[in-house]
């Protein structure tokens, strides 16, 4: 059953340092996201992209974040200077992009645990 | 902005039934999920209600949608160990607006005893 993967599985970083997050959504799907989870809190939606453009994204998303899919098959996540509290649990998701009043259910990969000393 | 709350913890025996409740706040929401979170393995879709049933029932699982409460349950019927999981409410709001970002509760451990 196709998935979506994540790498790596757990990344440490010093403060100020920037990061990449990678992402593989699953190959026929044309929308893709990025959910955080801050320990101990609820899940958070950030952003999501379709067409090469982001179509949606959530006051967490600042100028200190960015998306990209650089080829094509990754989906990345770049945060241009951590700060302690970017420290988080970060999910990819993908969907197929249905539209109208299909659920276009959204598949989530396993997280990477961002750790920011 | 819309909100979702679930209780925390659930703790209930092998064979047992378990309710997990969830509340919402968007009079809007079309689709309303639950997710399932194994330790070190992503958020598992596990079923979905659209906003204009009451009920749906997939095998073990039965949801439950009160709509004018804004109140979502997912019953597990003969609970097994394998069960025990973080369990997440969502919510997605109006299709119309072209919204496609999930709102999440903050999860229920469900803890199930031999």
């Amino acid at each position: 059953e196709p998935e979506v993967t994540q790498t790596p599985s757990h990344q440490v970083t010093q403060m100020g340092q920037e990061v990449i997050l990678r992402c593989v959504p699953i190959s026929n799907h044309l929308y893709f996201y990025w959910y955080r989870q801050i320990l101990g809190q609820k899940v958070e939606f950030l952003v999501s992209f379709y067409n090469n453009e982001i179509s949606e994204k959530s006051e967490i998303f600042d100028d200190q974040f960015s998306v990209e899919r650089p080829d094509g098959s990754n989906f990345t996540l770049k945060i241009r200077s951590t700060k302690l509290e970017d420290s988080a649990m970060y999910f990819c998701a993908s969907s197929e992009g249905t539209s109208g009043r299909f659920m276009d259910t959204q598949y989530f990969g396993p997280g990477t645990r961002l750790t920011v000393l | 902005g819309e909100d979702v709350e679930q209780s925390l913890f659930l703790s209930v025996r092998e064979g047992d039934s378990s309710v997990i409740n969830c509340t919402y706040t968007d009079s809007s929401s079309t689709y309303l999920y639950w997710y399932k979170q194994e330790p070190g393995a992503g958020l598992q879709l596990l079923t979905y209600i659209f906003s204009n049933m009451d009920m749906k029932q997939d095998q073990r699982l039965t949801v439950l949608l009160n709509k004018k409460d804004k109140h979502l349950s997912l019953r597990i019927a003969d609970t097994q160990t394998g069960d025990s999981a973080i369990y997440f409410c969502a919510e997605r709001g109006p299709m119309d607006t072209g919204r496609r970002a999930l709102t999440f509760g903050s999860g229920t451990r469900l803890q199930v005893q031999p």
